[in-house]
C-alpha cells in the first residue's frame, strides 16, 4: 500500500528555535496533504491543508506565520515550528489526501520544546 | 466544522463483543473512517464506509447510517491487544472542493480479563 514517510519521529529542542518535520510520499504523488496536532488524551485536530504549488490552508486559529507550511514537490510537505515554546509541545501527524478509500498517515512526530 | 460524538471510554472482557457508536454532522459527507491509536503512535485505518450498510471485515465490522449521521465499529472475540483509542473519522467536502478528515475524540477501549 501507499506510505507515507514522516521524519523526525522525535525531536527536543529548545525555546525560541525553530523545528523542521518533513512528510514525503514514497510511492504515489501526494498534490495535499494535511497536518494534525494531537495533545495529550485528546484528537487529532486539523491545523492546516498543504497544497502542492499553492499556499496551504490553516484551520481557524491556527497561525500560519509559526507554524509554516511547504509543499514544493509532489512528494514532500514540510512543517516548520518557527520560534517553539513549551505549549508547541505535541504529537504532529501529517496524511495524504482522503480521495481514495484510506488516508495513509506518517509515522508522526513528538515534539518537545524546553 | 463537524460535529463528531463518541463515548470517551468503554471496558469489555476479553473474548467479548463490543460496539463503539459514532454520530456526526451530514453536512457535506462523503464517507467515514474508522482508526485505531495505540498511545504515541500513528493511528492504523481499521475501515471505510461510504454506503448505509455494514462492513466486515475478520474480526472488526462497520456500519453506517447516511441519514441518521450514524456508524458504529464493531469488534468481536476482543483481545487484550485491541486495548486502544478508536477514532472516528467522518470525510467531509470543503469550501475549496476537497476532502477533509475530521477526527473525534476517540474512545478509549479498555479490554480486561
Amino acid at each position: 500500500g501507499a506510505v507515507v514517510s514522516q521524519h523526525p519521529s522525535r525531536v527536543i529542542c529548545k525555546s525560541g528555535t525553530s523545528v523542521k518535520i518533513e512528510c514525503r510520499s514514497l510511492d504515489f504523488q501526494a498534490t495535499t496533504m494535511f497536518w494534525y496536532r494531537q495533545f495529550p488524551k485528546q484528537s487529532l485536530m486539523l491545523m492546516a491543508t498543504s497544497n502542492e504549488g499553492s499556499k496551504a490552508t490553516y484551520e481557524q486559529g491556527v497561525e500560519k506565520d509559526k507554524f509554516l507550511i511547504n509543499h514544493a514537490s509532489l512528494t514532500l510537505s514540510t512543517l516548520t515550528v518557527t520560534s517553539a515554546h513549551p505549549e508547541d509541545s505535541s504529537f504532529y501527524i501529517c496524511t495524504s489526501d482522503s480521495g481514495a478509500t484510506e488516508a495513509f498517515f506518517g509515522q508522526g512526530t513528538r515534539l518537545t520544546v524546553v | 466544522g463537524q460535529n463528531i460524538d463518541q463515548p470517551t471510554e468503554m471496558t469489555a472482557t476479553e473474548g467479548a463483543i463490543v460496539q463503539i457508536n459514532c454520530t456526526y454532522q451530514t453536512s457535506g459527507f462523503n464517507g467515514l473512517f474508522w482508526y485505531q491509536q495505540h498511545a504515541g503512535e500513528a493511528p492504523t485505518f481499521l475501515s471505510y464506509n461510504v454506503l448505509d450498510g455494514l462492513e466486515e471485515k475478520g474480526r472488526f465490522s462497520s456500519f453506517l447510517s447516511r441519514s441518521k449521521g450514524y456508524s458504529y465499529l464493531l469488534l468481536k472475540e476482543l483481545q487484550m491487544k485491541d486495548s486502544a483509542s478508536y477514532l472516528c473519522a467522518p470525510k467531509w467536502v470543503s469550501a475549496g472542493g476537497g476532502n477533509k478528515l475530521t477526527f473525534g475524540t476517540g474512545t478509549q477501549l479498555k479490554v480486561e480479563l
